[in-house]
């Protein structure tokens, strides 16, 4: 069964500290590897996909097959990164994602 | 980037009364369409995906006949609760994708309270 997990519902950091959202995930075939963020009353938002190999606002996310992670990371932390981090494989049959439970990324000045 | 838009943002209906939600893709045409639920401080859980002209797709656990789902243009879809009970409350998001492109784009959402 496919399945997304992120361990840290809440992730507390001061600004300037780096920071590392785990995600990891249980999927059958070679999903595609994303990340959704939603800041407050905002709706959801696409920040970046593993194929891409994109650096937005900052975050990298490097797919490790091996231990099936993709987890989301920046080297220096800012304020308005605060908000709530999903991670989301995509199947490549279907086409739908599957999110994880989210986790909420507090950046304390 | 391209805009869903979603009415109404909020909607409070009686127990036992059906309501209407609409998705619009207001500058592109959205071949495919989800409807997602989620609930307070929990991720969203997928719905349902319809296609244009099609009949919906729902997923295990999802009763069709008690959440109708209409992709009647390629701009459109609506997704509606018949004979709601409080346990329907929650928030609804729909998303919208063009051919086959990778991208989702999500609408704000429409919070439903059914009393």
């Amino acid at each position: 069964a496919q399945r997304v997990t992120q361990p840290e519902k809440l992730l507390s950091v001061f600004k300037g500290a780096p920071v590392e959202l785990k995600c990891n995930y249980s999927y059958s075939g070679s999903p595609e590897l994303f990340w959704y963020v939603q800041y407050s009353r905002q709706r959801l938002q696409l920040l970046l996909r593993h194929i891409s190999r994109e650096s937005i606002k900052g975050f990298t996310a490097d797919l490790n097959k091996g231990e099936t992670s993709f987890h989301l990371k920046k080297p220096f932390a800012q304020e308005e990164d605060s908000a709530m981090y999903y991670c989301a494989p995509r199947d490549n049959y279907g086409q739908n994602f599957v999110f994880g439970p989210g986790t909420r990324l507090s950046v304390l000045p | 980037g391209a805009v869903v838009s979603q009415h109404p943002s909020r909607v409070i209906c009686k127990s036992g009364t059906s309501v209407k939600i609409e998705c619009r893709s207001l500058d592109f045409q959205a071949t495919t369409m989800f409807w997602y639920r989620q609930f307070p401080k929990q991720s969203l859980m997928l719905m349902a995906t319809s296609n244009e002209g099609s009949k919906a797709t729902y997923e295990q656990g999802v009763e069709k006949d008690k959440f109708l789902i209409n992709h009647a243009s390629l701009t459109l879809s609506t997704l509606t609760v018949t004979s709601a009970h409080p346990e329907d409350s929650s928030f609804y998001i729909c998303s919208a994708r063009a051919g086959v492109s990778y991208e989702q784009y999500f609408g704000p959402g429409t919070r439903l309270t059914v009393t």
